[in-house]
This record gives C-alpha cells, structure tokens and sequence, in this order.
C-alpha cells in the first residue's frame, strides 16, 4: 500500500483558532478521506476528499467548519476552523489502496484545544 | 451505525492464540468483513478482509460462518505488540459505498505475559 502520513503529528491550540493538518501519500490514490476520534471513543468519517471537485460531507459535518482540499491525487488538507474544546480529537486520513477497496491510514493529528 | 457487534474486551495469554468474535447477522450478499486494529495513539492499521471464504494471510486468520453471519479473526501466536482494538467491519467496498467504512466500538485485546 502507498505510505500516507500527516503533518502535524500533534498540537495545541486556542480555541477560536484554525489549524490545517496535510495528509501525503506517497503514490497516485483515487479516494482520500478524513476520520475523527473523539477521546475514548471509535472513528467518525467526516468527509471524502475528492480531486477536482468539492468535499463530499457526513451529516453531521459541515464546509465552514471544516474546509478541505484535494489540489491532486497525492494531497488532501483537513482544516479545523473556529476551535472549542470539543474539537479535541485525533484528526486521521486514509487513502484506498490502488485496485482494492481497503482503506489504510496515517498516522494521526492529536488536537487538543484550549 | 455499525452493523457489527464485537465484546467490548478480552484477553490472551501471550504466545496463544486469540480469538476475537464478531456478529453481523443483518449483513448483505455484496458486503465484505473488515478487519482493523488501532494500537494506542496510532493510525488503524488493516489485517485482513473476506467475502465468504476463509482468509489467511502474514498477520491473521479470518473465519467466516457459512451463513455469514458471524466471523472470527484469529492471531495464532499473540505477542504483547497485538494489544490494540480490533475492529470489525462490514462493507460493500467500492462499487456500492464509495468505500465508507462505519466503525463500531471494536474489542480491546489485551495480551498478557
């Protein structure tokens, strides 16, 4: 599988602030998408970042409050905006593996929000 | 919601094998059962999928029941690096979700020495 990884690994930040995390794949891949897990608790898809077109989103999650790009088929960016608390979270992307439906993962941003 | 249900947690001597169960008695013709694990603080990482036949590959075993209703993932040899939460999901994969994965609360497995 292609190897994905993400930048930052962790951070912190005030709330009200934005932060964009990048997610890399080091290989072509047609569906990115970007997960996040809550404390405790199992991963919640938030969006499928698509090439060329807009984000499709989960109920649940909305563009203004989390933009995201896909310039190309080896980049996607998640961007938590207007922070709180309850956005304190693991922030994960995956990709699907070329000619499989499996989905692998990076290794993760821990946001904690002041 | 997940269609899966799994113990919420179990444990393994290390060196045994370990057996982690999941139901999935509503799962349809075209879905697929996944297998993930999620060591602490990382990415989950993939183990292994099957549609009806038994799986083997250099991670695990995946047994599913001939109606499809239920299946096992085994790790022959536990070492203490296999505690993590295993996930067990179900999944049309790409033709029919566009690879949505849904994700329920898993097993957490440890393994002790």
């Amino acid at each position: 599988s292609a190897v994905i990884s993400q930048k930052p690994s962790r951070d912190i930040c005030q709330r009200g602030t934005s932060l964009t995390i990048q997610c890399q794949v080091d290989s072509q891949v047609t569906m990115m998408f970007w997960y996040r897990q809550q404390p405790g608790q199992s991963l919640t898809l938030i969006a499928t970042a698509n090439q060329g077109s807009e984000a499709t989103y989960e109920s649940g999650f909305v563009i203004d409050k989390f933009p995201i790009s896909r310039p190309n088929l080896t980049f996607s960016t998640l961007t938590v905006s207007n922070m709180s608390p309850e956005d304190s979270s693991i922030y994960l992307c995956s990709h699907n593996g070329v000619g499989t439906d499996t989905q692998y993962f990076g290794p993760g941003t821990r946001l904690t929000v002041l | 919601d997940a269609k899966t249900t799994q113990p919420t947690s179990m444990d393994c001597a290390e060196g045994r094998a370990a057996n982690l169960p999941c139901n999935h008695s509503t799962i349809s013709g075209n879905e697929y059962v996944y297998w993930y694990r999620q060591i602490h603080s990382q990415g989950p990482q993939y183990i292994i999928h099957g549609l009806k036949n038994n799986e083997t590959n250099e991670m695990a075993s995946l047994i599913i029941t001939e109606d499809r209703k239920s299946s096992t993932l085994i790790l022959p040899h536990a070492t203490l690096r296999d505690t993590a939460v295993y996930y067990c999901i179900v999944s049309p994969g790409e033709k029919d979700s566009n690879y949505q994965l849904i994700w329920g609360a898993g097993t957490k497995l440890i393994i002790k020495p």
